[in-house]
């Protein structure tokens, strides 16, 4: 079947404990993208991934960094996470470049920081 | 300030009623212009796709407009079953970037029996 995982489901943690989300697809997908999502404020992109070893920079980058050294996964990871990025996470695959691509989107990743 | 802005913010309505979501948008032109179904928890699933020169789309019970010159798109469900109950997001792709989109905050429908 064809989709995006993403682990763990849900995460609650402490300010300044550095924590790894996981993302994987198996779709052979190049684009790879997260993102958070927060009440009244829509999905805001943190970082996108156009194909192994490219990565930038989204809307919200700030505290966050990610890597791509497998074409199917794309970790984001919070070196010192604050309560400010308690937020519900979404990661998204996408094929390459085409008007009708659509992104699929993992199931999120519900993370605390307290 | 938000490029695509959606409304209401929310909406009840009863089994079996028609609703129409309203999506205005700043960003023009665009590549394309989406309507994602997000059930409580899950991730959004897109549900219909139209270019800048198309102004209607259907999925089923679900069909989306677009006007241009207004800069407005619409998602209309007919007919509403339980399994409406989600937020719907309205997602516009920015010309010349491939993997730049921009987000509205969602409608989110409840519908009640």
């Amino acid at each position: 079947e064809a989709q995006v995982t993403q682990n763990p489901r849900y995460l609650i943690t402490v300010t300044g404990k550095k924590l790894t989300v996981t993302c994987s697809q198996n779709m052979n997908h190049e684009y790879m993208s997260w993102y958070r999502q927060d009440p009244g404020l829509g999905l805001r992109q943190i970082y996108y991934s156009m194909n192994v070893e490219v990565t930038d920079k989204g809307d919200v980058p700030e505290g966050y960094k990610v890597s791509r050294k497998e074409k199917r996964n794309f970790p984001l990871i919070l070196e010192s996470p604050s309560p400010n990025q308690t937020s519900l996470y979404f990661c998204a695959s996408r094929g390459r470049t085409s008007l009708y691509n659509e992104q699929f989107f993992g199931p999120g990743t519900r993370l605390t920081v307290l | 300030k938000n490029q695509v802005e959606q409304s209401p913010q929310s909406l009840i309505i009863l089994e079996g009623k028609n609703c129409t979501l309203q999506c205005n948008y700043t960003v023009s032109p665009f590549s394309n212009l989406r309507w994602y179904k997000q059930d409580t928890g899950r991730g959004p699933v897109s549900l219909t796709i139209m270019t800048f020169s198309e102004n209607t789309k259907s999925n089923g019970r679900y069909t989306a407009t677009l006007d241009a010159d207004t800069k407005q798109s619409s998602l209309h469900i007919t007919a509403s079953q339980l399994s409406d109950s989600a937020s719907y997001i309205c997602v516009v792709r920015l010309p010349f970037n491939d993997y730049k989109l921009s987000f509205g905050a969602g409608t989110t429908v409840t519908v009640r029996a």
